[in-house]
């Protein structure tokens, strides 16, 4: 059974820095690409970054460009969202989703919340 | 970015009504589309892939169509437990795109 489990959410504050994790079991993780798709309170579907199976191929959303990382290691089976300088509109939950586009497998998302 | 479009942006219906749901893009996306369902405090659920295509283990009162830039989904005779969010997708272009959604209720 395909699971995957974020973690690495909570409170920051603005201008702050976060990791969320993303662990994956149930299939091969090295043969996805993998993404982040976020969702802020009461608000609809946010792509935020997806990363090729080997890691050479990586893209963002605008709005999270040179502030966010997407990473992965496939030893570990985990995925990884290095964000930084968080602002107010970045509160959101964030889930990770195996596959570039078709996303078939969600995890139960982790929260981040960006407050002084 | 492609601008995806969602009607209604809400609906009540009856339990065995069929429902209906249009997504418009901004521009030509081929069949590049998906149709998710989200419960509340749920990930959302791929149920409609590639504009057309049922997932599997996804009941066949759902189905969807359109290609270019109009697009439907559609239940067929609503269920209460069909109670939820629903939105498409773009993958036609970087950055991937979602309609705003539509929450459909039991009337």
């Amino acid at each position: 059974e395909v699971q995957l489990v974020e973690s690495g959410g909570g409170l920051v504050q603005p201008g702050g820095s976060l990791r969320l994790s993303c662990a994956a079991s149930g299939f091969t993780f090295s043969s996805y690409w993998m993404s982040w798709v976020r969702q802020a309170p009461g608000k609809g579907l946010e792509w935020v970054a997806n990363i090729k199976q080997d890691g050479s191929e990586k893209y963002y959303v605008d709005s999270v460009k040179g502030r966010f990382t997407i990473s992965r290691d496939n030893a570990k089976n985990s995925l990884y969202l290095q964000m930084n300088s968080l602002r107010a509109e970045d509160t959101a939950v964030y889930y990770c989703a195996r596959g570039n586009w078709n996303y078939f497998h969600w995890g139960q998302g982790t929260l981040v919340t960006v407050s002084s | 970015d492609i601008q995806m479009t969602q009607s209604p942006s809400s609906l009540s219906a009856s339990v065995g009504d069929r429902v209906t749901i249009t997504c418009q893009a901004s521009q030509d996306i081929s069949n590049y589309l998906n149709w998710y369902q989200q419960k509340p405090g749920k990930a959302p659920k791929l149920l409609i892939y590639d504009a057309s295509n049922l997932e599997t283990g996804v009941p066949s009162r759902f189905s969807g169509s359109g290609s270019g830039t109009d697009f439907t989904f559609t239940i067929s005779s609503l269920q209460p437990e069909d109670i939820a969010t629903y939105y498409c997708q773009q993958y036609d272009n970087l950055p991937i795109t979602f309609g705003p959604g539509t929450k459909v209720d039991i009337k």
